[in-house]
């Protein structure tokens, strides 16, 4: 199994641009999360899926979106990027019947 | 808003000691609650979890719970240069998503 992963590991993005951050786990879990994490603080939720087809907003959902056609698979899209979006994501994903969620290695995302 | 407070350090402790991280928590209705280790530019890794009051014991891990003082804890028996880490604690209610604290920074000097 390779778990979570994510991809790109890191990317530069000018103010109002758009990209997506690719999340994918291969452990067949229901539960997918993402999280920014700011230097020197811990995670804030951004959305959060509980199964394909599902999503709901987490703390800090403005500028963000998500969709989840598969189980595999918990893309999270910025439209219009700004320099508050400058921080780490992670995406995280766990079992229905288990609470540990299992991260990914992270996205390091600098917008200037 | 429901908060999860920790002292941010850095808690400074010699190889061999205990060391003792604190959490606190506003929301009376939670139920779970973690304590995630997270090393420099790398991805956060649950090292413990704990559903009711009193003590778990994993290792040289003890978490702690007392719900009616709204207070989880951490200790680590015999600290080695290795747990040199952030700590972070998180809390779920009665929902599917998980309040973190902003972590504490624990250096381990030889």
């Amino acid at each position: 199994n390779a778990g979570v992963t994510q991809t790109p590991k890191f990317r530069i993005l000018k103010i109002g641009q758009s990209m997506t951050l690719q999340c994918a786990q291969d452990m067949n879990h229901n539960y997918m999360y993402w999280y920014r994490q700011d230097p020197g603080m811990g995670l804030k939720l951004i959305y959060y899926s509980v199964g394909a087809g599902i999503t709901d907003k987490g703390e800090v959902p403005n500028g963000y979106n998500v969709s989840r056609s598969t189980t595999e698979d918990f893309p999270l899209r910025l439209e219009l990027a700004a320099p508050s979006q400058t921080s780490v994501y992670f995406c995280a994903s766990r079992r229905d019947s288990q609470e540990t969620q299992y991260f990914g290695p992270g996205t390091r995302l600098l917008v200037l | 808003q429901k908060e999860v407070e920790q002292n941010s350090g850095p808690l400074s402790v010699p190889e061999g000691a205990i060391a003792s991280l604190n959490c606190t928590y506003s929301d009376r209705v939670s139920q779970s609650f973690f304590w995630y280790r997270q090393y420099s530019g790398k991805s956060p890794e649950l090292i413990m979890s704990i559903y009711s009051n009193g003590d778990k014991e994993d290792g040289r891990f003890t978490a702690q719970l007392n719900k009616a003082s709204q207070y989880v804890s951490l200790l680590i028996r015999d600290s080695q240069p290795s747990d040199s880490a952030t700590y972070l604690c998180a809390v779920r209610g009665n929902t599917d998503k998980l309040i973190f604290g902003t972590g504490t920074r624990l250096q381990v000097f030889p």
